[in-house]
């Protein structure tokens, strides 16, 4: 089982629309939880974090939280073609030696159309 | 944020060299450093993670005589890949932070090609 899973895609949404992120972890010891964005032959660059059950909102994005399913998620309102990137989500496992070290899904590619 | 620079940006080399790729912190001390490397449509797969002065602790199935990590200041830390192979041909990123952020930083990344 991977550590990381998301949503293969790829996603396509007009623009305006919601688009729904998701993703799926196997460490249940799991604490902290991050959205990236990457353009193509870029670095990723940080959306969002996450470390507590529920939603956390900054601007058009929402992450959202569920240990119990070990499920995170990211909702871009009002979506911009200058949204249209990869989206990868990053798990921290654990905590003390591992402090720090993030694992990866493979990423979904989102396309927003104008 | 915090800024971390890669040198080179892009590296052509031919099979069997060495090549080493740098990371440095520009505007703080990274006490803990991390390489990943991401092939084509793949995700970042975390590589090793140093600690200022102390031997990388690399991940499993991560060759370490293979990929030498140098983390020898708080804002330098150095990537070689030795021996290179086509295979080994990948974007390598790293990133960096300290106890006082909630996150790492990351570099651009170095487009390595062996031929």
């Amino acid at each position: 089982q991977k550590e990381v899973e998301q949503n293969s895609g790829p996603l396509s949404v007009p623009e305006g629309a919601i688009a729904s992120l998701n993703c799926t972890y196997s460490d249940r010891v799991s604490q902290s939880f991050f959205w990236y964005r990457q353009y193509s032959g870029k670095s990723p660059e940080l959306i969002m974090s996450i470390y507590s059950n529920g939603d956390k909102e900054d601007g058009r994005f929402t992450a959202q939280l569920n240990k119990a399913s070990q499920y995170v998620s990211l909702l871009i309102r009002d979506s911009q073609p200058s949204d249209s990137a990869t989206y990868l989500c990053a798990v921290e496992r654990g905590r003390g030696s591992t402090l720090g070290r993030l694992y990866f899904g493979r990423g979904t590619q989102l396309t927003v159309w104008p | 944020g915090a800024v971390v620079s890669q040198h080179p940006s892009r590296v052509i080399c031919k099979s069997g060299t060495s090549v080493k790729i740098e990371c440095r912190s520009l505007d703080f001390q990274a006490t803990t450093m991390f390489w990943y490397r991401q092939f084509p449509k793949q995700s970042l797969m975390l590589m090793a993670t140093s600690n200022e002065g102390s031997k990388a602790t690399y991940e499993q199935g991560v060759e370490k005589d293979k990929f030498l990590i140098n983390h020898a200041s708080l804002t330098l830390s150095t990537l070689t890949v030795t021996s290179a192979h086509p295979e080994d041909s990948s974007f390598y990123i790293c990133s960096a932070t300290d106890r006082t952020y909630n996150e790492q930083f990351f570099g651009p990344g170095t487009r390595l090609t062996v031929l």
